[in-house]
């Protein structure tokens, strides 16, 4: 089975802290994503990359920065939280090329920011 | 206009009825097609799959209009626990490939 694993399940932070979301998948996908996902507004796309290092913005990349040395690593920072940056956060993982191939989700990070 | 659109629910239904639930795109560069599922506080879960000709996986059931640009999935004998959120999710390929997840559609078995 496939593992996407988020190290932080729930983290209460402090505005204007370094937030560092953790992110490793087994399975040696290529594709990695970075979501957030709010009531009333679903999925949104913060961050995705399809290679070691590469890195495209998604809808929203304003406020964070990501990060990927290794190809089973993804990370998400948050460089200066801020409240309206509490929210659910969800990793992703895919094979190379997005026809037809299963995006598989960690179990998310409960971000509050206070 | 939203680039994929759901009813948000949530759907009431008793134990064993039939429900069907839709989602709408927009663009018509839209090629793959997916219905996911969520539980409360949980991460979303592929459920299926959904072709042009149609599939079927048990007592659920996906549906493709090209035409009409719509996705639909039907639940028959509806179970307590197929309370869940229902994520419809497409693929673009125009410029640059795009995944879009629709917002959900919650629904709720009630005995």
């Amino acid at each position: 089975d496939v593992k996407v694993t988020q190290s932080s399940r729930y983290l209460v932070k402090r505005t204007g802290e370094k937030v560092f979301l953790e992110c490793v998948q087994d399975m040696d996908h290529e594709n990695m994503f970075w979501y957030r996902q709010d009531p009333g507004l679903g999925l949104r796309l913060i961050y995705f990359s399809y290679d070691v290092k590469m890195k495209e913005k998604g809808d929203i990349p304003e406020g964070y920065s990501v990060s990927r040395e290794k190809k089973e690593r993804f990370s998400l920072i948050l460089e200066s939280a801020s409240t309206n940056q509490t929210s659910m956060y969800l990793c992703a993982s895919s094979l190379a090329g997005l026809s037809g191939n299963t995006i598989y989700f960690g179990e998310g990070s409960w971000l509050t920011v206070v | 206009r939203k680039e994929v659109e759901q009813d948000p629910g949530p759907f009431n239904v008793p134990e064993g009825a039939t429900v069907a639930f839709n989602c709408t795109y927009s663009n018509s560069a839209s090629q793959s097609f997916f219905w996911y599922r969520q539980d409360c506080r949980k991460e979303p879960k592929l459920l299926m799959s959904v072709y042009s000709s149609g599939n079927e996986d048990g007592r659920f059931t996906a549906q493709l209009n090209r035409a009409s640009q719509y996705i639909s999935l039907l639940i028959r004998d509806s179970k307590l626990s197929d309370s869940a959120t229902y994520l419809c999710v497409v693929i673009l390929y125009s410029s640059a490939s795009k995944i879009i997840f629709g917002s959900g559609t919650r629904l709720s078995i009630r005995p």
